[in-house]
């Protein structure tokens, strides 16, 4: 089975625009949850996906938003971006029900200058 | 709100060597808990899951244990090797489902 596929894997963006991170989860799995991870922050929790609908959020403010669609691919959008949003986002799959594993992509690197 | 500690923040041994890296946690009321290893600028690779009931876990030269009722999980890795250098994250599942609360690392070196 192929794993959790993340694009792109680098972006360069500044100040105010807009970003969109997409994530594939591994087949089959309907669960999809995002993570940014900072030196400064570690990793912290964005929110999840299940079955298209967000089902779970962490305390990120409203600029972080995100979707699923039908064949359970997940996109995550950042708006007005800041300095602070630069970090690498991870997004990680699971079946989605019960206590299960959860397997990382290997994440996009977000520089905003 | 669950908080999750890794001791030692770093750690260097001489290839070969036994370690034990430690993970406590202050929620006991947790799903499952998971190890990870990520290599430098890399994402997360999953080494062990343990469920809440359960009390450890293998997998080739790893072996982890948790003990809920006192808050900690120790992952050992035996005949450590040049190529286990790496962040090792553990990571607890609890309150909200599927929302994993990370510690900060043990970033392991291990010596040739």
């Amino acid at each position: 089975k192929a794993g959790v596929t993340q694009t792109p894997r680098y972006l360069i963006k500044t100040r105010g625009q807009q970003v969109t991170l997409s994530c594939s989860p591994i087949s089959g799995h309907r669960s999809v949850s995002w993570y940014q991870q900072t030196p400064g922050q570690g990793l912290q929790f964005l929110f999840e996906y299940f079955s298209e609908t967000q089902r779970n959020k962490g305390n990120f403010p409203g600029r972080f938003s995100g979707r699923q669609f039908s064949n359970s691919r997940s996109e995550m959008n950042v708006s007005t971006l800041e300095l602070g949003d630069s970090a690498l986002y991870l997004c990680a799959s699971s079946e989605g029900t019960g206590t299960v594993e959860q397997f990382f992509g290997p994440g996009t690197r977000l520089t905003v200058l | 709100k669950q908080e999750v500690t890794q001791i030692p923040a770093a750690l260097s041994v001489p290839e070969g060597e036994n370690l034990v890296l430690n993970c406590s946690f202050t929620d006991s009321a947790i799903y499952n808990l998971q190890w990870f290893r990520q290599d430098p600028g890399k994402g997360l690779t999953s080494l062990l899951l343990i469920q809440s009931s359960q009390r450890e876990q293998t997998s080739g030269r790893l072996n982890a244990s948790l003990d809920k009722s006192s808050g900690r999980s120790t992952l050992y890795i035996a005949a450590s090797q040049p190529g286990d250098s790496a962040t090792y994250l553990c990571a607890v599942e609890g309150g909200s489902a599927r929302q994993l609360t990370f510690g900060s690392g043990t970033q392991l070196t291990v010596l040739p």
